[in-house]
Parts: C-alpha cells; structure tokens; sequence
C-alpha cells in the first residue's frame, strides 16, 4: 500500500491554458474526494466519488472545473481557462465507506500545488 | 450547513511544555469530528477522531481531545510537546450522513515548538 499519489506535485502554468491533476488512491477504497486549500487556509471540499458515480459537485468552484473517474480507480481533475484565483494546493483523498455506516479514515495523498502565472 | 473555528492561528509553546489548540464547531445536525496535521508541503495525517462513545479520544503522537457537546468544542491537548510537532493542525466535522469523509475545515492553528 503505498497511500495516495497525486502527479504532478507542481504545476505552474500560464493565464488561460487548461490543466489535469491526477490522483491514484489506494486500493480498494471506493470512494475518493478532491479538495482545494489556498494559503493560509483549510482545505476547501470540491466534489467526491463513490465508485465511478460523481456524488457531489456543486462545490465545484466554478464550470471550469471538472473531475472525472471513469473506472472507479484513479480520478482526474480539470481546470479549463485558468485564472490566478486558481492557484493554490489541490488534495486529493481516498477512503472506504461500507455501506454509509459510520465513518472511516480519509487518507490524503501530498497534493498538487499550481501557480497561475 | 457547518462551520469550524480555531480561534488562534498561531500557538507557540516551548518544548515539553503542555499545549491545547481550540476547536469549536456550529451544525444543525449531529457531527463526526477530526484533528488532521499538516506537515510543510505535505498531506494531512488524521490525528484522532470523534465518531461517538467516550468524550476522551486518544490520538496519535500522544495528542488527546475532548468533545464537548454543550460547548460545541473539540480541544486538542498534549501535555508535553517536542520539536517534531511544529506543523499545522486542522480542525474539522462531517456530518453524520453518507458525505462520509466531505469535511468542512477550520482555518488551522500553527503550533510552533521552540526550545
């Protein structure tokens, strides 16, 4: 078990391009959550899956932000048109819920830092 | 909806000394609550968690908290700190619905530990 991977660590990009982190979460979980935190702050909920289904994303910034994960495994988070309001750590987190009893560990992977130039 | 407070952005305390970081939260709804670390540059590592039963909940690295449901806190404590626990720590709550692990965070309290 070696937790859960984001790729890149960083990532500057220029004013307007689109970009796409990566998260691989640990095996076996079923559920995996993207969060965003900027300087000075708590990490700030975007969107979470459960399997392949897209449970929540209406905390998602802006529709310039999408999150795939379209085998249930890694997920991908996509920025199109960015804007230095993006820049900022985005965490990734995975778990394993059974059957919405109780509550289990999330474990976070070491994020994506972006800088919007 | 919930929201989580950590009245004081930085606590510095010297090594062996006891510190306590607060934590106090406001929902309508019945809660789980969490402390996370956060190391530079690093992830969040879940330090304990409140899910139900004993108020007391015992953590890693020696940390302890104390939920507190009349006053709506959630405490962290350790009575003596070392230099390895300067880090960032977050205070968050989830609800008790199938959100599971969708966590609203406190804004984080720099423990700074000096000699």
């Amino acid at each position: 078990d070696t937790g859960v991977s984001q790729d890149p660590r960083h990532k500057i990009t220029k004013r307007g391009q689109n970009v796409t982190f990566r998260c691989d979460p640990i095996s076996e979980h079923n559920r995996l959550y993207w969060y965003r935190q900027t300087l000075g702050q708590g990490p700030e909920f975007l969107t979470y899956f459960q399997n392949e289904a897209q449970l929540e994303k209406s905390r998602l910034l802006s529709d310039r932000f999408s999150a795939e994960r379209p085998k249930g495994s890694f997920s991908t988070l996509e920025i199109q048109r960015t804007e230095q309001g993006d820049s900022a750590m985005y965490l990734c987190a995975s778990s394993r819920q059974r059957g919405g009893m109780g509550n289990t560990e999330a474990f976070f992977g070491q994020g994506t830092r972006l800088t919007v130039v | 909806a919930q929201s989580v407070t950590q009245l004081d952005s930085q606590v510095p305390v010297f090594e062996e000394a006891p510190v306590e970081l607060r934590c106090n939260y406001s929902s309508s709804v019945s809660v789980y609550l969490f402390w996370y670390v956060q190391y530079p540059n690093q992830g969040l590592q879940l330090l304990l968690k409140y899910l139900s039963g004993s108020t007391l909940v015992k953590g890693i690295n020696g940390f302890e908290a104390e939920f507190n449901k009349s006053q709506t806190s959630f405490h962290l404590r350790k009575p003596s700190v070392h230099i390895s626990d300067t880090a960032e720590y977050f205070c968050a709550v989830s609800d008790l619905g199938g959100g599971g692990n969708k966590l609203t965070f406190g804004t984080g309290t720099q423990l700074k530990v000096e000699l």
